[in-house]
């Protein structure tokens, strides 16, 4: 089975550029999160979607963030403009889990390596 | 809602054994266990559900304490490539969204 595919692996940009992440799940997978992860921290979530529909994106920074999740596969998190404290790892995972049946684990994606400068 | 993990590092030779905890201040639906190697994405490990239960897999087992809130993952006899941080994830009982929140993490090393 393949696993959840995430590009690019890394990326150094100056503050107030723009970027772009890009995640395909693994087949099947309806749920679809991307998190943030800051160095020595754990995994913080920032948007679950269901399908392409967006379930959860409370913790979003949405002046600056967005996401989407065309047909339900492939998602973008963008990030426009970009801050010094945006430097973390932006993990894209999947789950078979849905609402109301949360009984599955994630499998997450190597990640992005995000460094704002 | 973030689970508190302790110790924050366990250092051990091959062979040992070591216990990482994790606690809630909320009632808890479920519990999830991943391993991240420096540089890779986090591995799940296991997932418990129901207070009371324990999962193995391979040397490494889990139980959850319902009632306490808490969980505790076991390394018997740990190898080299148990190194690694783990993190322990929380999903509230009653969540309608099924977040999980994660731990700060517990940093292993096994050194042989």
């Amino acid at each position: 089975e393949a696993g959840v595919a995430q590009s690019p692996r890394y990326k150094i940009i100056e503050k107030r550029q723009s970027v772009a992440f890009w995640c395909n799940p693994i087949s099947g997978h309806a749920t679809l999160y991307w998190y943030q992860q800051i160095l020595g921290q754990g995994p913080k979530l920032l948007i679950q979607f269901q399908n392409n529909g967006v379930v959860d994106d409370s913790q979003l920074p949405k002046d600056r963030f967005s996401a989407e999740r065309l047909k339900g596969v492939d998602s973008t998190l963008k990030i426009q403009p970009a801050k010094l404290e945006d430097s973390a790892v932006y993990l894209c995972a999947s789950s078979a889990q849905l609402l109301g049946k949360f009984n599955y684990g994630y499998t997450f994606g190597s990640g992005t390596r995000l460094t704002v400068v | 809602q973030q689970p508190v993990q302790s110790p924050q590092a366990v250092i051990l030779r091959e062979g040992e054994d070591a216990v990482i905890n994790c606690s809630s201040s909320k009632a808890l639906y479920s519990v999830h266990w991943y391993r991240q190697k420096h540089g890779e994405a986090p591995v799940f490990l296991m997932i418990l559900l129901k207070g009371g239960e324990q999962k193995g897999h391979e040397k490494i087992s889990a139980s959850f304490n319902e009632k306490k809130q808490q969980s505790s993952l076991y390394l018997t006899a740990s190898q080299l490539s148990y190194s690694g941080t783990y993190f322990c994830g929380t999903v509230g009982r009653g969540s309608t969204l099924g977040r999980l929140y994660f731990g700060r993490g517990t940093q292993l090393t096994v050194w042989p």
